[in-house]
């Protein structure tokens, strides 16, 4: 089956460290998104990416890093320097009509 | 900066009538319009995607366009308790060479049964 594989489904992490998330897709899409979700919030553009070795910043990219090595890949780094990264994390990608498709998410908690 | 409005809601309807949803966008040049469902906890779910002005059906889902009004609806007949979730509109951003969508907030659909 194609479709978009997030993991972990659950992350928890202390303040300080470093955490990446993990996103792959096998429906052979060339965009690929991250977002983030904060309760009561609506999605908010992370960092995305239209062909493989290259990405954008999105409306909050601070704190966060991203690699695209392969098309298949978009892994998400949360830095310490991020300073609210408790959310849901959502990776997405996209047909050339625009659809976006996503995947389960990630919950990552920080304390 | 570009905006897609919807009310939050909750909207509450009784079960089997029909759920009416709306969205604004200020985009005059989007082109691409999508309707999400998200259950609480749970990623969103594309459930329609219009691209030309007037009414696309898909099964009990009715999604219309208006691109003069700026303004974008999903209609859900025959309303289940099953439909409650988080629906979010979604327009895609028309500056050269984007794939970018800007999501609304979204509206909290409750079907009472």
């Amino acid at each position: 089956d194609g479709g978009i594989t997030q993991s972990p489904k659950y992350l928890f992490r202390k303040e300080g460290q470093n955490v990446t998330l993990s996103c792959e897709q096998n429906l052979n899409h060339d965009a690929m998104y991250w977002y983030r979700q904060d309760p009561g919030q609506g999605l908010r553009l992370i960092y995305y990416s239209q062909i493989v070795n290259d990405f954008q910043k999105g409306d909050i990219a601070e704190g966060y890093s991203v690699s695209r090595e392969k098309k298949e890949s978009f892994p998400l780094t949360v830095t310490s320097a991020q300073k609210n990264p408790t959310a849901f994390y959502l990776c997405a990608s996209s047909t050339p009509t625009y659809e976006q498709y996503f995947g389960p998410g990630t919950r990552l908690t920080v304390t | 900066q570009k905006e897609v409005e919807q009310n939050s809601g909750p909207l509450s309807v009784p079960e089997g009538a029909i759920a009416s949803l709306n969205c604004t966008y200020s985009d005059r040049g989007s082109q691409s319009f999508f309707w999400y469902r998200q259950y609480s906890g749970k990623s969103p779910e594309l459930i329609m995607s219009i691209y030309s002005n007037g009414d696309k059906e898909d099964g009990r889902f009715t999604a219309q366009l208006n691109k003069a009004s700026q303004y974008v609806s999903l209609l859900i007949r025959d309303s289940q308790p099953s439909d409650s979730a988080t629906y979010l509109c979604a327009v895609n951003d028309s500056g050269a060479g984007s794939y970018q969508l800007t999501f609304g907030k979204g509206t909290k659909l409750s079907v009472i049964p």
